[in-house]
């Protein structure tokens, strides 16, 4: 099936830097989810965007849905140590429960 | 209120030999996945289940992987015989079988063919 791509594939931060990770898509998307895996963990739900142009708040997180619903984005203001892991976006095919997972972006944060 | 159960954690094994994956589902959940993770390929969906019939088994790499969902709360993931590539994290995940609606993966299987 056709992948979704993340940007970057890795990055390293410092404590209390700002991180921001993308997903592009060729086509149009029904909706978006995103999954956070610690190391050595399984992935775990975050979130989903429905809406064209959508932008969700979670504490520090912000995740937003292009207006063409091609893209999305996960930011995380000042991030801290407990941030590190992978972060996937997944396309839903809107008919049905089946995901495609992203490339996943893989964040380091160090002290 | 219990996650998805996989078994075995870990599991270390000779080439050729036959490898049993395992995945209880959460209850009420009618959707069943399998997925394989390798550090080359990332989260690869293998097969899904609807009400316990594959839908799509696209994503299985070849003859030597099988899966079944005998009823609503028990999968495998069979691999007959095994090979060293095969070494990965194996994940099963359950959802709601309608669109939209979140995964919940379990701990994972790491698989190791030596």
């Amino acid at each position: 099936g056709q992948q979704v791509m993340q940007i970057p594939q890795y990055q390293h931060v410092q404590e209390g830097e700002d991180f921001t990770t993308y997903c592009n898509s060729s086509t149009t998307l029904s909706n978006i989810q995103w999954y956070k895996q610690r190391p050595g963990g399984h992935p775990v739900f975050l979130i989903q965007l429905v809406k064209s142009g959508e932008v969700k708040k979670q504490k520090r997180l912000t995740f937003q849905f292009g207006e063409a619903k091609k893209n999305s984005s996960l930011h995380i203001t000042a991030t801290q140590t407990t941030d590190v892991g992978t972060y996937f976006c997944a396309k839903g095919t809107g008919t049905a429960s089946k995901l495609t997972f992203g490339t996943g972006t893989r964040l380091q944060v160090t002290l | 209120d219990a996650g998805v159960i996989q078994s075995p954690r870990h599991e270390v094994t000779e080439m050729g030999q036959e490898v049993t994956l395992r995945c209880k589902p959460i209850s009420g959940h009618n959707s069943l996945f399998w997925y394989r993770q390798t550090m080359m390929r990332g989260l690869e969906l293998l097969i899904y289940f609807n009400n316990n019939v594959p839908i799509d088994d696209s994503g299985m790499p070849e003859d030597r992987f099988s899966a079944k969902m005998p009823n609503a709360s028990f999968s495998t993931l069979k691999i007959q015989p095994s090979e060293p590539r095969d070494s990965a994290v194996y994940f099963c995940a359950s959802s709601f079988s309608s669109s939209n609606q979140p995964q919940h993966f379990g701990d994972g299987t790491r698989l190791s063919i030596l």
